[in-house]
């Protein structure tokens, strides 16, 4: 089954420390996005990627960075930088990059707590 | 930035009853989406309807779009337990992203 996967489910960092998030799709989708929620609110982008070897800022990039060295492929590291990091973090991927008109697909998300 | 606004912020109702779901944005827009959230999981896709459109129906689903108000709505009818989720509307105004809202929380009583 085709599908985005994320991991770990729960993380846990401690202070001063950077952490990674993975995120892997077999859709053979061209767009990832990476998004942070708090609770009770909407998504906030934190960065995107369009195609390989390319990556864009969203909202709130700061204390944040990402790589896109393969298609399949968009971890997002949580820098020690970023001083409120205990979020829910979803990563979601689209089809075509610049097509309007096509939906997101979502993984279940990884949670992350500070210690 | 969060471009949608939605109201309510949460709604209980019984099962059967409908519920309806309000969003409004700010700038002009290609095309606004319909997102639901089960408790811990990711957001799933529901509906889209484009900026040249009035009105999508998906089942139990109803979607409309006032572009002139900026705003959309999402009815659920003859609604069950199992609809009982988060429900985000996400504008769209250039390919590459989307900007969601902060979302109603649904409940639905059986």
């Amino acid at each position: 089954d085709g599908g985005i996967t994320q991991s770990p489910k729960y993380l846990f960092r401690k202070e001063g420390q950077n952490v990674t998030l993975s995120c892997e799709q077999n859709l053979n989708h061209d767009a990832m996005y990476w998004y942070r929620q708090d609770p009770g609110q909407g998504l906030r982008l934190i960065y995107y990627s369009q195609i390989v070897n390319d990556f864009q800022k969203g909202d709130i990039a700061e204390g944040y960075s990402v790589s896109r060295e393969k298609k399949e492929s968009f971890p997002l590291t949580v820098t020690s930088a970023q001083k409120n990091p205990t979020a829910f973090y979803l990563c979601a991927s689209k089809l075509k990059t610049g097509v309007s008109g096509q939906p997101q697909h979502f993984g279940d998300g990884t949670r992350l707590s500070i210690l | 930035s969060q471009q949608g606004e939605e109201d309510p912020q949460a709604l209980s109702i019984q099962e059967g009853e409908n519920a309806t779901m309000n969003c409004s944005y700010k700038t002009s827009i290609n095309n606004l989406q319909w997102y639901r959230q089960n408790s811990g999981r990711g957001l799933v896709h529901l509906i889209l309807i484009r900026s040249n459109e009035r009105e999508k129906h998906s089942g139990r689903l109803r979607v409309t779009l006032d572009t002139s108000k900026k705003s959309s709505s999402l009815l659920i009818t003859a609604s069950r337990a199992a609809d009982t989720a988060s429900y985000f509307c996400a504008t769209e105004t250039s390919g590459s992203r989307l900007t969601f809202g902060e979302g109603t929380q649904l409940t639905v009583n059986p």
